[in-house]
């Protein structure tokens, strides 16, 4: 999968817990990219990074933030988990913005 | 597996004929088209792109063709087998934009 790692692949946590997944990447691609994946919607952007330390807001950011220290690591926070987050969350790099993305395999987030 | 999409529309196809998958974008500015492929507990996978000054472009089984008077785009699937069975999703990428725009996807069920 192109040379990305998401961590954890299942997590079940309770209302009002923090949580942070993981994205590594080992293709030095500039470009990361977290998205959530719900039954209905299809793939929604929450943000992503252009650079060390760069980041932007996508469509559903609300409740979310995001850090990115190092090239290869972007990291999605969610400070106070609600049940409406509840959902496969994908990450993705591309080289360049405009450019096909490739994608992790997923993690699967229940908040009960 | 994670369920993609409760209520996505579904193509059933007998194993060994053609496959056809539509999608409408959205954006008139979109120059850059892709197909992914996802298949049960995976994240999406790139199969293959066509650029705005293309209408038609082939790959190993695949071909993309592009309508962009009514912004429609269709992947072909030849010889349709039991391993193409996932769901399908168009993306575009509008001129000079960071983000993709994917549709809801399409599942592809296989008869056997």
């Amino acid at each position: 999968d192109a040379g990305i790692t998401q961590s954890p692949r299942h997590k079940v946590t309770e209302t009002g817990t923090p949580v942070t997944l993981r994205c590594h990447q080992t293709e030095n691609h500039r470009y990361m990219y977290w998205y959530r994946q719900d039954p209905g919607h299809g793939l929604r952007l929450i943000h992503y990074s252009y650079g060390v330390k760069d980041t932007d807001k996508g469509e559903v950011s609300d409740g979310y933030s995001v850090s990115r220290s190092k090239t290869e690591d972007f990291l999605l926070t969610l400070e106070s988990a609600t049940s409406s987050q509840t959902s496969v969350y994908f990450c993705a790099i591309s080289e360049q913005g405009g450019q096909p993305q490739h994608f992790g395999d997923g993690t699967r987030l229940s908040i009960l | 597996g994670e369920s993609v999409g409760l209520h996505l529309p579904t193509l059933s196809v007998q194993e060994g004929d053609n496959s056809i998958i539509n999608c409408a974008y959205s954006n008139s500015a979109s120059d850059y088209f892709i197909w992914y492929k996802q298949e049960s507990g995976k994240g999406p996978q790139f199969i293959i792109d066509i650029r705005s000054n293309m209408d038609k472009r082939q790959g190993q089984r695949v071909t993309v063709l592009l309508n962009k008077t009514v912004k429609h785009l269709s992947l072909q699937i030849a010889a349709t087998q039991p391993g193409d069975s996932a769901v399908y999703f168009c993306a575009e990428i509008p001129n000079r934009d960071d983000k993709i725009i994917f549709g809801k996807g399409t599942r592809l069920h296989i008869l056997p």
